[in-house]
């Protein structure tokens, strides 16, 4: 059965510290994706990175960076330098794939609430 | 291009009711799929719906179903009410491709209260 352990249900940091989202995944299938979501008070998900199994490279984009390792089967999320609009819910979340790519059918975390204050 | 859209935006029901979700997708996308969020249970996958045929299940009872039109928008729909059930519905909207990755674009959601 798939499964994605979000470990840290909640943090809080003071602006300008770096701050790193664990994510621990599970799944017996060789090809998938992995993905995060940022959920401000609005609701609304915003997605922010896709991974493919296949691919172990880290990646940064801005202040956002993320480190993919088969090995652990982590997915970690590091915002450096964090600022208050960081403030949000965060998901990390895992999707099969099939023949035509990817499904529809998504396995969040429980989520972890990030608190960036002044 | 218009994104997927989700209506009504709020709703209220009373225990033992029914009621009916809609969600409209990005144009061209055919795949539409239906998350609740609850506070104890997070974010859990309901089902998917490809050319009005469900394509995947989650785990939850027969008062959660839904149905996919001929033009791609999807209903669901949640049969006497629970309070349990008070959540936000979101949807979730994609392009079908042969092989590789379709990105998912969520909606704004539904708020369900159950009172």
């Amino acid at each position: 059965a798939q499964k994605v352990t979000q470990a840290q249900t909640e943090i809080s940091v003071v602006e300008k510290e770096d701050v790193t989202l664990d994510c621990v995944y599970e799944t017996r299938d060789t090809t998938y994706y992995l993905f995060w979501y940022k959920q401000p008070p609005s609701g609304e998900l915003v997605f922010l990175i896709r991974r493919n199994s296949f691919d172990e490279q880290n990646e940064i984009s801005g202040r956002y960076s993320w480190n993919f390792q088969k090995s652990t089967s982590s997915f970690n999320f590091t915002i450096t330098a964090s600022q208050v609009v960081d403030s949000a819910v965060y998901f990390c979340a895992l999707s099969e794939a099939n023949r035509a790519g990817n499904t529809g059918k998504l396995i969040f975390g429980q989520g972890t609430t990030l608190q960036v204050k002044p | 291009k218009a994104g997927v859209t989700q209506t009504p935006r709020y709703l209220i029901k009373t225990r033992g009711q029914q009621v009916t979700l809609s969600c409209s997708p990005i144009s061209g996308h055919r795949s539409v799929s239906w998350y609740q969020q609850t506070p104890g249970q997070g974010l859990q996958f309901l089902f998917e719906y490809f050319s009005e045929t469900q394509r995947n299940k989650g785990n939850f009872p027969g008062r959660f179903s839904g149905r996919q039109f001929s033009n791609s928008r999807s209903e669901m729909n949640v049969s006497t009410l629970e309070l349990g059930d008070s959540a936000l519905y979101l949807c979730a909207t994609k392009l079908e491709g042969a092989g590789g990755y379709n990105e998912q674009f969520f909606g704004p959601g539904t708020r369900l209260t159950v009172l």
